[in-house]
């Protein structure tokens, strides 16, 4: 019954690694998101799509970029990891055509960068 | 614009008492929707309960019902007879205001249920 799907629960990359978050979903939701989560600081919005190729910035892009080449599937990339960017991410998805009924997540992935 | 606030960072309760987890929000919408979702030690966001603006009654879901006052602006989450599996963060959310994708979060709650 798993609809939104992060490819990695645990990640431990190194410093300087180029690093892919691949999420995938399966109820053929139009959007797509990606937030960071640290302690006291919330959900902060890294990038969403709301179409196949299509991007935006969110509150915290600076680091991070996305790749939207098929409508199920929203991969964030990290260009050269970092310490700062050792966090927790998740993935989320939403239905363009009933907007008022929130995400759906994913599992989330811990991300520490060494 | 939007806002979601949720003024209790952490909150105790006895297993088996109900607590209440508070919310209020600001929007300038007419319709909207209003969501908790549950995220435990492993990570994931569950989704626990949603309230439209419409709704006439409240919403209910198993042991977990919102209190919803529209004239207050308020959400607020009840859950009925804690058990330890409820120690978890809980979070408060509004759908997306017009023209948006992007649903607004409160900061959360953290629950730890005594035995």
């Amino acid at each position: 019954d798993v609809k939104v799907t992060q490819s990695s629960r645990y990640l431990v990359k190194r410093t300087g690694e180029k690093v892919f978050l691949e999420c995938v979903q399966d109820m053929d939701h139009e959007n797509m998101f990606w937030y960071r989560q640290d302690p006291g600081l919330g959900l902060r919005l890294i990038y969403f799509s709301y179409d196949v190729k299509m991007k935006e910035k969110g509150d915290i892009p600076e680091g991070y970029s996305v790749s939207r080449e098929k409508k199920e599937r929203f991969s964030l990339i990290l260009e050269s990891a970092s310490t700062n960017q050792t966090s927790m991410y998740l993935c989320a998805s939403s239905s363009r055509r009933f907007p008022l009924y929130g995400y759906t997540f994913g599992s989330g992935t811990r991300l520490t960068v060494v | 614009a939007q806002k979601i606030t949720q003024t209790q960072p952490g909150m105790f309760v006895q297993e088996k008492e109900a607590v209440t987890l508070d919310c209020t929000y600001d929007t300038s919408d007419q319709s909207y929707g209003l969501f908790w979702y549950k995220q435990p030690s492993s990570g994931e966001m569950i989704f626990l309960i949603y309230q439209g603006s419409y709704d006439e009654q409240n919403a209910t879901e198993g042991r977990y019902s919102l209190n919803f006052q529209k004239a207050r602006k308020s959400a607020n989450l009840v859950i009925s007879a804690s058990q330890l599996g409820d120690s978890a963060m809980y979070f408060c959310a509004m759908s997306p205001p017009g023209g948006s994708y992007i649903p607004t979060f409160g900061r959360g709650t953290s629950l730890i249920v005594h035995p």
